[in-house]
């Protein structure tokens, strides 16, 4: 089975400007969440897409927003950036079960890396 | 809030030495327990994980034990190896409804020498 990928693996933004970051969620996994790790830290949650739909929200502005897609695959969109929006993105997937249960396993994808100049 | 607090790094071993890296909590309610690691360049990796009090959870020779009456789930190994290092980090989630939000420590990088 495919692991979660994400893409771009790097990318250089400045200031003000918008950023769209992909992610393919493992096979068989119907939710999302995105983290947010800044350098020397560990992930913050930004939120939770399960049926197309946010589905939990951690202390982060509107500007930060996404989106989940038919296949489960989603898109973290991020307005008019900051210099400490730079950091680590992580996506990572689960089966929705799986989170009621308590469980709560998540696999990760290896992150894309945005730097805000 | 929930927290979880680990102990700082960075931690600097030579190969076959003990390993205890330690984590406590603060959370609401009967959290599950989880340590990641991260190795260089990649994405978190779940080591192993509790569901409730008293529960181990084990793997690749680490070890780690819930305890409520301490809040704490440190993290053991008895013969670290070279291919250990990485940066470890502990995380909770609140459980059943937890929406996939975990909650991690600032993460504790390990570093072992042969």
């Amino acid at each position: 089975e495919t692991g979660v990928t994400q893409s771009p693996t790097h990318l250089i933004k400045t200031r003000g400007q918008q950023v769209t970051l992909r992610c393919s969620s493992q096979s068989g996994h119907n939710t999302v969440s995105w983290y947010q790790q800044a350098l020397g830290q560990g992930p913050q949650f930004i939120f939770q897409y399960y049926r197309e739909e946010e589905n939990g929200r951690g202390n982060f502005p509107p500007r930060f927003s996404g989106l989940q897609f038919p296949n489960y695959s989603s898109e973290l969109n991020v307005n008019a950036l900051e210099l400490d929006d730079s950091a680590l993105y992580l996506c990572a997937s689960a089966v929705a079960g799986m989170l009621t249960s308590g469980a709560n396993v998540l696999t990760f994808g290896a992150g894309s890396r945005l730097t805000v100049l | 809030g929930d927290s979880v607090t680990q102990m700082e790094g960075p931690v600097t071993l030579s190969e076959e030495a003990f390993l205890t890296i330690n984590c406590t909590y603060t959370a609401t309610g009967y959290p599950s327990l989880f340590w990641y690691v991260q190795y260089p360049g990649e994405g978190l990796q779940l080591l192993l994980k509790a569901t409730k009090a008293d529960d181990k959870g084990s793997n690749k020779g680490f070890e780690a034990t819930y305890r409520k009456e301490t809040t704490s789930f440190h993290l053991e190994k008895g013969s670290v190896q070279v291919s250990d290092s990485a940066v470890y980090f502990c995380a909770l989630s609140r459980g059943r409804g937890s929406q996939g939000n975990l909650i991690f420590g600032k993460g504790t990088k390990l570093s072992v020498k042969p």
